[in-house]
């Protein structure tokens, strides 16, 4: 079955304390980003990954980092989290091909930070 | 930067009506306009995706159109169910990002 998967799917921390956030696909794509979704700002994007060892900034980079050494994980790291990154994340997996262009997004997983 | 707008925020209706979900972007030069269904606690769902070139699709009781040149999009849905209640989510894509409305949340009373 083709899916994203992502872990934890909930977590509360403390401010400061590093964490990652797994995101792993088995379609094969090229393309994979994070988001966040926060109420009344709908989700924007934290880093996009064109393929491995190729990632770029989304619209609210600050605060996380990513790596992508290998094509199906894409994981998200944040190195000292603090409560304006409590929110509801979102990895996806983009297919492109042709006329058609899908995006694939995992469960999502809920962070506070305390 | 794109900006992507969705009215109404919420929108309740009684079951077997017909509605209209709206869409605005302010920036016309986009690869295509997705629809999405987000259900309470859930992923997202992809519904529809409108190439630039194109007009409309269809998907069952789901039809979606695109007019760029006055930057707008609707999701119409036909004879509507309590299935279908959740939040529908529009994004304007461009080369590397996907620009999300904020969504609209369809509440369908039995």
């Amino acid at each position: 079955e083709a899916q994203v998967t992502q872990n934890p799917r909930y977590l509360i921390t403390v401010t400061g304390k590093k964490l990652t956030v797994t995101c792993s696909q088995n379609m094969n794509h090229e393309y994979m980003s994070w988001y966040r979704q926060d109420p009344g700002l709908g989700l924007r994007q934290i880093y996009y990954s064109m393929n491995v060892e190729v990632t770029d900034k989304g619209d609210v980079p600050e605060g996380y980092k990513v790596s992508r050494k290998e094509k199906r994980n894409f994981p998200l790291i944040l190195e000292s989290p603090s409560p304006n990154q409590t929110s509801l994340y979102f990895c996806a997996s983009r297919r492109t091909s042709g006329t058609t262009d899908t995006q694939y997004f995992g469960p999502g997983t809920r962070l506070t930070v305390l | 930067k794109q900006e992507v707008t969705q009215i109404p925020a919420a929108l309740s209706v009684p079951e077997g009506e017909n509605l209209v979900l709206n869409c605005s972007f302010t920036d016309s030069a986009i690869y295509n306009l997705q629809w999405f269904r987000q259900d309470p606690g859930k992923g997202l769902t992809s519904l529809l995706l409108i190439q630039s070139s194109q007009r409309e699709q269809t998907s069952g009781r789901l039809n979606a159109s695109l007019d760029k040149s006055s930057g707008r999009s609707t999701l119409y849905i036909a004879a509507s169910q309590p299935g279908d209640s959740a939040t529908y989510l529009c994004a304007a894509t461009g080369a590397n990002n996907l620009f999300f409305g904020t969504g609209t949340r369809l509440t369908v009373i039995p």
